[in-house]
């Protein structure tokens, strides 16, 4: 069963801790993203990566950290920096090859911290 | 820095009748537009993609129309059913950057 998983759903942390959320795909896809979402916001990304041990920030990288490692994971971490880390984070994957440009989303993290 | 508007109010539509969202965008000019639908606390599914030289795109009950002179994509749901009722967002997909969504709410 093909997709792209994240875990956990929901998350929950104290201010000053770092978090990281994960993400992984069996798709065999080169490229694969972050993004965040707010209530009544549209997507914004986070960090990309387009290849293994290569990544470039988005519009909202201040407070965030990614490595890609290997090119099935691409885990997202949450620092204390992060002014408001409290948000809906959604990964995504993409064939760079594709001629739809689709991208596969994961189903989301929820992270709360109070 | 790119800009790309959608509705924010709802759209109630009764159940048959067509949906029409708007999307549009400034200080770009893309090559492609995507559309996706996303239901609640779920990640965005793909539905479409057109390209700046293609008017009008079709996928059974949906129409997409892309005017690169009015920076303007028009999104159509056909025959709306209750089952259509979710938040559709328009992407650049140049730019990774996506709208906020305009919600559609098809009443039986």
């Amino acid at each position: 069963d093909g997709g792209i998983t994240q875990s956990p759903k929901y998350l929950f942390r104290k201010e000053g801790q770092n978090v990281t959320l994960s993400c992984e795909q069996n798709l065999n896809h080169d490229a694969m993203y972050w993004y965040r979402q707010d209530p009544g916001q549209g997507l914004r990304l986070i960090y990309y990566s387009q290849i293994v041990n290569d990544f470039q920030k988005g519009d909202i990288a201040e407070g965030y950290s990614v490595s890609r490692e290997k090119k099935e994971s691409f885990p997202l971490t949450v620092t204390s920096a992060q002014k408001n880390p409290t948000a809906f984070y959604l990964c995504a994957s993409s064939r760079t090859s594709s001629s739809s440009y689709e991208q596969y989303f994961g189903p989301g993290t929820r992270l709360t911290v109070t | 820095s790119q800009k790309i508007e959608q509705n924010s109010e709802a759209l109630n539509i009764q159940e048959g009748k067509t949906a029409t969202l708007t999307c549009n965008y400034t200080n770009y000019s893309p090559a492609y537009l995507q559309w996706y639908r996303q239901d609640p606390g779920r990640g965005p599914v793909f539905l479409l993609l057109i390209r700046e030289n293609e008017k009008e795109k079709r996928k059974e009950r949906l129409k997409v129309t892309f005017d690169t002179t009015l920076k303007q994509s028009l999104f159509h749901i056909t025959a709306s059913q209750p089952a259509d009722s979710a938040t559709y967002l328009c992407a650049l997909v140049n730019r990774l950057a996506f709208g906020k969504g305009n919600q559609v709410v098809v009443i039986p």
